[in-house]
């Protein structure tokens, strides 16, 4: 069974910042990692994923295999980051699991002034 | 055109009514989904159409109905909800995730209808 954990549901920190938003999976092989954001009033919406290997609006997340993690980074955090964010898995072995995107339950940052 | 978009934006409906949520895509994606989302939780997934056939249904109720007319185009018919069954719909749409390569499987997101049944 695949399954990804956010262990905290609310993280707060200071503008300036660095912010960390933790997510750990469980999945047997390699699958492939998605951070997913959704702002206030606004749509979900896909942040980075593993493979892309990007940087997007400064921040960064590195697949950790040996401790099944994909945490998210990012040095100087904005208010404009305020939002909840999802870590998700899909399978890539083919059938339904590469439909299947699982989430984690979301934390939701709060970045103060 | 680069959205989803999902009609109508909010619905409210008693028990006994039936409805229909609609979602549209022109990006040629072959892979439509719905999703339900409660407050403050994430997305679960209730059915897959991947080249307009049904191909996940996650044991879904049978008062919902999907319906994907054409490549563009995903339904969900409502009939005889529940209060419990009030929440945010989401339709995604993606490439073929089966088809191999870069960004298959990325899954873009409408905005939702906020469903409230009485």
């Amino acid at each position: 069974a695949q399954r990804v954990t956010q262990p905290e549901k609310l993280l707060s920190v200071f503008k300036g910042a660095p912010v960390e938003l933790k997510c750990n999976y469980s999945y047997s092989g390699s699958p492939e990692l998605f951070w997913y954001v959704q702002y206030s009033r606004q749509r979900l919406q896909l942040l980075l994923r593993h493979i892309s290997r990007e940087s997007i609006k400064g921040f960064t997340a590195d697949l950790n295999k040996g401790e099944t993690s994909f945490h998210l980074k990012k040095p100087f955090a904005q208010e404009e980051d305020s939002a909840m964010y999802y870590c998700a898995l899909s399978g890539v072995r083919g059938g339904g699991s590469n439909y299947k995107l699982t989430f984690g339950k979301g934390t939701l940052l709060t970045v103060n002034p | 055109d680069t959205e989803v978009t999902q009609t109508p934006k909010h619905l409210v409906m008693g028990m006994t009514n039936k409805k229909s949520l609609k979602c549209e895509q022109h990006m040629g994606h072959r892979a439509m989904y719905w999703y339900k989302q409660k407050a403050k939780k994430p997305p679960e997934l209730m059915f897959v159409y991947s080249y307009e056939k049904l191909s996940i249904n996650e044991s879904v109720p049978s008062r919902f109905s999907p319906e994907c007319p054409n490549s563009s185009l995903l339904n969900l018919h409502l009939h005889a909800l529940q209060p419990e069954d009030s929440a945010l719909y989401l339709c995604a749409s993606s490439q073929d995730p089966l088809a191999g390569g870069l960004a298959k499987n990325i899954q873009y997101f409408g905005a939702g209808t906020r469903l409230s049944v009485l």
